[in-house]
């Protein structure tokens, strides 16, 4: 079984689009990460979760929203697609403490035309 | 706050030759810094973390908290040690835990 599981891995979609892109951990763990990387391979965190509850919004833009339906899940729904938003996005759980190992899901490649 | 750098975008070796792939940090409590490997075409996965002082594929990595430094290192690298290496922190923020990443370090090992 797949610990952190993110869907779908590709996504090419046109400016202006709104999409979603959907995680899911089934390791039991409270804690929740969107990461963005770039181009250059540079890991930006986006937003963190615990509980279900939105703990941590590193200046993302509004267009960004993260959605958690239950401490297993946590979505990612991006409205009005730009250029600039073609990326990697990476989802990632943990049991939230400073110690523990952060596991990741395989990415989504997201490519705005 | 806190804060990763790597300096180096990328670090290209032959084979057999020793590696160090450097990692500073910034933040003002005690940190707890881990590397994680990306391997071609697969998912980020934790390489080593500091506290549990271990050897993960013959690389180990000291926590320097004067210099606040945690540099990678190996004695001989191998062509199969080439990836993207992320050097993390993790530590509280507003009473949660925050895990931030470095930039990266893309490691060649030429044969």
């Amino acid at each position: 079984d797949t610990a952190v599981s993110q869907t779908p891995k590709y996504l090419v979609t046109q400016m202006g689009n709104d999409k979603s892109i959907k995680c899911e951990q089934n390791l039991g763990h409270d804690t929740m990460y969107w990461y963005k990387q770039d181009s250059k391979k540079f890991l930006k965190i986006m937003f963190s979760y615990n509980n279900k509850e939105l703990i941590i919004n590193e200046t993302v833009p509004n267009r960004f929203s993260p959605k958690s339906p239950d401490k297993a899940h946590l979505n990612l729904h991006i409205n009005s697609l730009e250029l600039g938003d073609s990326a990697v996005y990476f989802c990632a759980s943990s049991l939230g403490q400073p110690n523990t190992e952060a596991f990741f899901g395989q990415g989504t490649r997201l490519t705005v035309v | 706050a806190q804060r990763v750098t790597q300096p180096e975008k990328l670090l290209s070796v032959f084979k057999g030759a020793p590696v160090e792939l450097k990692c500073n940090y910034s933040y003002s409590g005690s940190p707890e810094l881990f590397w994680y490997v990306q391997y071609s075409r697969q998912r980020l996965q934790l390489l080593l973390r500091h506290i549990s002082r271990e050897s993960i594929k013959g690389f180990t990595a000291d926590l320097n908290k004067g210099e606040t430094s945690f540099h990678l290192k190996k004695p001989f690298a191998q062509e199969e040690d080439s990836a993207m290496y992320y050097c993390a922190l993790s530590g509280r923020a507003g009473g949660y835990n925050k895990l931030i990443f470095g930039a990266g370090t893309r490691l060649a090992v030429h044969p």
